[in-house]
């Protein structure tokens, strides 16, 4: 059964720092790309960032670029994202998905929820 | 590239069709000929879920009463007959490029 699990969210001042994880299983995690997306209360999905199956590309939204990063532990099947800088609009679930070939975002996590609050 | 779906509200009675439009600004043809377009469907207090890839093919499990059409700029999901367990949010999005954008949703209730 293919799994994601996410960790990582909680709550984070302005300006400040979280570091999301998630934990694949149930697939060879090495051979998937994945993205991360969130989700704001009460509003729609919203890409975030994309990896490659062996971290040599990668890609972010505008809202995120130079403040977050993606990154991958293919050994440890984990992907994680870096959120720096964290701006009260960043509070949302954030999702861990992956894509296989041409089926965009065929699974996804339970979500980590982000609380950015002073 | 924006994406917009209409309606953004769809009360439907179980047994009954039901159809949700989304549009693209822009062709989501890709120069491979592959259209990249997805439908996703969030249950209450769920993730999302893959329900349609590439337009018009049904994910592993998704049943038949799901249908997707539509070509360039216009696309649509179809239920042939709506039931209770079809409630919930119906994102469409495009990924023919990045950023990968989804449109705002449609909320389908009973």
């Amino acid at each position: 059964e293919v799994q994601l699990v996410e960790s990582g969210g909680g709550l984070a001042q302005p300006g400040g720092s979280l570091r999301l994880s998630c934990v694949c299983s149930g697939f060879m995690f090495s051979g998937y790309e994945m993205n991360w997306v969130r989700q704001a209360p009460g509003k729609g999905l919203e890409w975030l960032s994309y990896i490659n199956t062996r971290a040599t590309t990668t890609y972010y939204a505008d809202s995120v670029r130079g403040r977050f990063t993606i990154s991958r532990d293919n050994a440890e099947n984990s992907v994680f994202l870096q959120m720096n800088s964290l701006r009260a609009e960043d509070a949302a679930v954030y999702y861990c998905v992956r894509t296989s070939g041409p089926i965009i975002f065929d699974y996804w996590g339970q979500g980590t929820v982000v609380t950015v609050s002073s | 590239i924006v994406m917009t779906q209409t309606p953004l509200s769809l009360s439907v009675t179980p047994g009954q069709p039901a159809s949700i439009s989304c549009k693209s600004s822009q062709s989501l043809r890709h120069r491979d000929g592959k259209t990249y377009f997805y439908w996703y469907q969030q249950k209450p207090g769920q993730s999302p879920q893959l329900l349609i890839y590439e337009v018009s093919n049904r994910f592993s499990g998704v049943p038949d009463r799901f249908s997707g059409s539509g070509s360039g700029t216009d696309f649509t999901l179809k239920f042939s007959r709506v039931e209770a367990e079809d409630v919930g949010l119906y994102f469409c999005m495009q990924a023919v490029d990045y950023p990968f954008t989804f449109g705002p949703g449609t909320k389908v209730d009973i």
